[in-house]
C-alpha cells in the first residue's frame, strides 16, 4: 500500500530557484523521511523528522511535517543542476511485527542548468 | 568503508526458473529489508527481518522468498509463482526505530 503521495510527480525549475515538493500521508506516524534516487541508483537518505516536531532543516533542506493534516514538505533552496534526481517521502509507523517505510510515488525533479 | 551490497546488479531470468539476489551489510544494522520498484513508481516492500531468524511478508510478498541465517545477511528468492519478476529490486539495512535507511545500488532483473 502506498501511505505517501507527492506533490507534483514532476518539477522542473531553474539552476538557483527553489524546489517545494509536498507529501500527504494517511495514518499515524513515528517519523516522516525523505530521500532521493539518482535514476538507477538506490536511494540516499536525506532527512528524518519525528512525529513531535514541526521543522528541519540540513544544509540546503528544510522539512516541515504537520501532523494535523497529515502533510510534509521539503524545501530545496538554491537548486543546482546536480539536484535532478526523484525524490521520495516515506512513512515509519510501527506494526505489530516491527516498523517499516511505506514509500510515496516520488517527484522527478530537473533542474535546468 | 561500512555499506550494503547487492549482487549481482543484472540478472535474467528464464521462464520458470527461481533466482536469488544477494544483499550483505557491514554496518551492524539489526534490521533488513527488500523493496520492489517498477519504472517510474515508489517502492513497495516485499519482506523485512528485524533480527536473526525472523522475517515478517511485506505488501507483496507472494512469489518470493527469503531467509536470515545471519546478521550481516538477508538474501531473496524470486521464484518461478512470481508471475510479473522484471523490476528493480533494492535492498536496505537500519538501526531499530527513529532511523533511516541505507540502501543498496539495486539489482535490476529481467525475464528472458
Amino acid at each position: 500500500s502506498q501511505q505517501g503521495e507527492e506533490d507534483p510527480q514532476a518539477l522542473s525549475i531553474q539552476e538557483g530557484e527553489n524546489a517545494t515538493m509536498n507529501c500527504s500521508y494517511k495514518t499515524s506516524i513515528n517519523n516522516l523521511q525523505w530521500y532521493r534516487q539518482n535514476s538507477g541508483r538506490g536511494l540516499v537518505h536525506l532527512i528524518l523528522i519525528r512525529s513531535n516536531e514541526r521543522e528541519k532543516h540540513s544544509g540546503r533542506l528544510r522539512v516541515t511535517l504537520d501532523t494535523s493534516k497529515k502533510s510534509s514538505s521539503l524545501l530545496i533552496t538554491a537548486s543546482r543542476a546536480a539536484d535532478t534526481a526523484s525524490y521520495f517521502c516515506a512513512t515509519a509507523s510501527k506494526t505489530s511485527s516491527g516498523s517499516r517505510l511505506t514509500f510515496g510515488e516520488g517527484t522527478q525533479l530537473t533542474v535546468n542548468p | 568503508d561500512g555499506g550494503i551490497t547487492q549482487s549481482p546488479k543484472y540478472l535474467f531470468r528464464k521462464e520458470g526458473q527461481n533466482v536469488t539476489l544477494s544483499c550483505e551489510q557491514n554496518l551492524n544494522h539489526d534490521a533488513m529489508y527488500w523493496y520492489r520498484q517498477d519504472p517510474g513508481q515508489g517502492l513497495r516492500l516485499i519482506y523485512y527481518s528485524q533480527i536473526v531468524n525472523d522475517f515478517q511478508k511485506g505488501d507483496i510478498a507472494e512469489g518470493y522468498s527469503v531467509s536470515r541465517e545471519k546478521k550481516e545477511s538477508f538474501p531473496l528468492t524470486v521464484t518461478s509463482a512470481q508471475k510479473n519478476p522484471t523490476a528493480f529490486y533494492l535492498c536496505a539495512s537500519s538501526i531499530l526505530d527513529n532511523y533511516g535507511y541505507t540502501f543498496g545500488s539495486g539489482t535490476r532483473l529481467t525475464v528472458v
